[in-house]
């Protein structure tokens, strides 16, 4: 669901099911996107990044589908464990703005019970 | 180091009080960033540097908010007359240029204040 508040989205997963994550960005002119992976105490780390001339790109486990039509970015991780329990974030930024200052989604929360 | 690393991880001041954070960024990375994370919020964009001069300041949410980099590598966020809303983690990134999207973040300073 939508975060009202402090409340973050929140998926759980049994262990070894697949995942997948979503988001909704804001900037139609937005042309790269990345996801991030932050854990309890630390900061914010790359996963997988994708640009708007693709619409799917693979990495270890996880895949980032990009839907520009709905303006739609979603993360799916393969047999999810529990090192993966983080909270996820999308960000979005126009290439060659100037500076690469991205913007932030508000992050969903996943849960993965062993 | 072999990443980017934050002073204090934590930080209690009063109200009214000034802070300073310190970010390290990685050994070559020119450009750095400051984000602030509200609890259960995404990250909110505050300045970026190219060496040491910072293009934009939009995101600084006061005057008594400022940061500096000297010689292209420490970077320090101050905050004076701090007020209850200033409670946050404040994070910090670099990256190789400001062409390179792909930011490194550091664990961050949690900073509450009484």
């Amino acid at each position: 669901g939508e975060s009202v508040g402090l409340h973050l989205p929140t998926l759980s997963v049994q262990e070894g099911d697949n995942s997948i994550i979503n988001c909704a960005y804001s900037n139609s002119a937005s042309d790269y996107f990345i996801w991030y992976k932050q854990e309890s105490g630390k900061g914010p780390q790359f996963i997988i990044d994708i640009r708007s001339n693709m619409d799917k790109r693979q990495g270890q486990r996880v895949t980032v589908l990009l839907n520009k039509t709905v303006k739609h970015l979603s993360l799916q991780i393969a047999a999810t464990q529990p090192g993966d329990s983080a909270v996820y974030f999308c960000a979005e930024t126009v290439m060659n703005s100037g500076y690469s200052t991205l913007t932030f989604g508000k992050g969903t929360m996943l849960l993965v019970s062993p | 180091g072999a990443g980017v690393s934050q002073s204090p991880s934590n930080k209690v001041t009063e109200k009214g009080k000034d802070v300073e954070l310190r970010c390290d960024p990685i050994s070559g990375h020119t450009a750095l960033y400051w984000y602030r994370q509200s609890l259960g919020q995404g990250l909110e964009f505050l300045i970026y540097f190219q060496g040491n001069s910072a293009p934009d300041k939009s995101g600084l949410p006061s005057d008594r908010f400022s940061a500096e980099r000297t010689g292209g590598s420490v970077s320090t966020l101050t905050i004076q007359r701090t007020q209850q809303e200033d409670s946050a983690v404040y994070l910090c990134a670099s990256s190789l240029a400001v062409g390179s999207y792909e930011q490194y973040f550091g664990p961050g300073t949690r900073l509450t204040v009484t």
